[in-house]
């Protein structure tokens, strides 16, 4: 079955401090990726994605992904963290088939530390 | 790029009353749009897919009868809560993917009391 696992529910790091946040998915193929983050009441904002070529891609704001196959996981960093990056934060994957759905993970809840 | 408005952004209604919530791609044509349920503290789940034109196609466990579904142009899909009752408060968001990214709307919050 599709799906998509994000270990860390909660994550606690000091301004400044790097960030890794983990995500794991199982899939019939390589699927499009993509992390998104929600602000408390807030819609999703896509911060980067993944659809093929270079494993490591950048986002907006200072993040990066780096898609490792024989992992199956798409994990996103940060080398500082700001205090302004305390969300929620969504991994997801969509289909290859051009249905373009999305299964997205659990999330993980960001909390940043002055 | 790619523009997609939800409208109303949070709204109160009563229990057994009919919420209404729009979806509309900006500056691009959507023949699919999906539309999400987000509880508390929780994940977004995949509701239904929304298809210009035609039925739309429901996730296993979800009730066609009570969210309702109309896509009647490639820029507007909505999706109507009816006989809302105290468990459907959610947070519902809809996305439209132009291409393999998606866009989504701003989410709308829905409480009912």
């Amino acid at each position: 079955a599709q799906s998509v696992t994000q270990p860390d529910i909660h994550i606690t790091v000091s301004e400044g401090a790097s960030l890794e946040l983990r995500c794991n998915y199982s899939y019939g193929a390589t699927p499009y990726l993509f992390w998104y983050v929600q602000s408390p009441g807030q819609g999703l904002q896509l911060l980067l994605k993944y659809f093929s070529g270079d494993t490591l891609v950048q986002g907006i704001k200072g993040f990066e992904a780096e898609f490792k196959r024989s992992q199956s996981s798409f994990n996103l960093r940060k080398p500082s963290v700001h205090w302004s990056d305390a969300a929620e934060y969504f991994c997801a994957v969509g289909s290859t088939s051009g249905t373009y759905k999305y299964i997205f993970g659990t999330g993980t809840r960001l909390k940043v530390l002055a | 790029g790619a523009v997609v408005s939800q409208h109303p952004s949070w709204v109160i209604c009563k229990s057994g009353t009919s919420v209404k919530i729009e979806c509309r791609s900006l500056d691009f044509q959507a023949t699919t749009m999906f539309w999400y349920r987000q509880f508390p503290k929780q994940s977004l789940m995949l509701m239904a897919t929304s298809n210009e034109g035609s039925k739309a196609t429901y996730e296993q466990g979800v009730e066609k009868d009570k969210f309702l579904i109309n896509h009647a142009s490639l820029t507007l899909s909505t999706l109507t809560v009816t006989s809302a009752h105290p468990e459907d408060s959610s947070f519902y968001i809809c996305s439209a993917p132009p291409r393999a990214e998606a866009f989504f709307g701003q989410g709308t919050r829905l409480t009912v009391v």
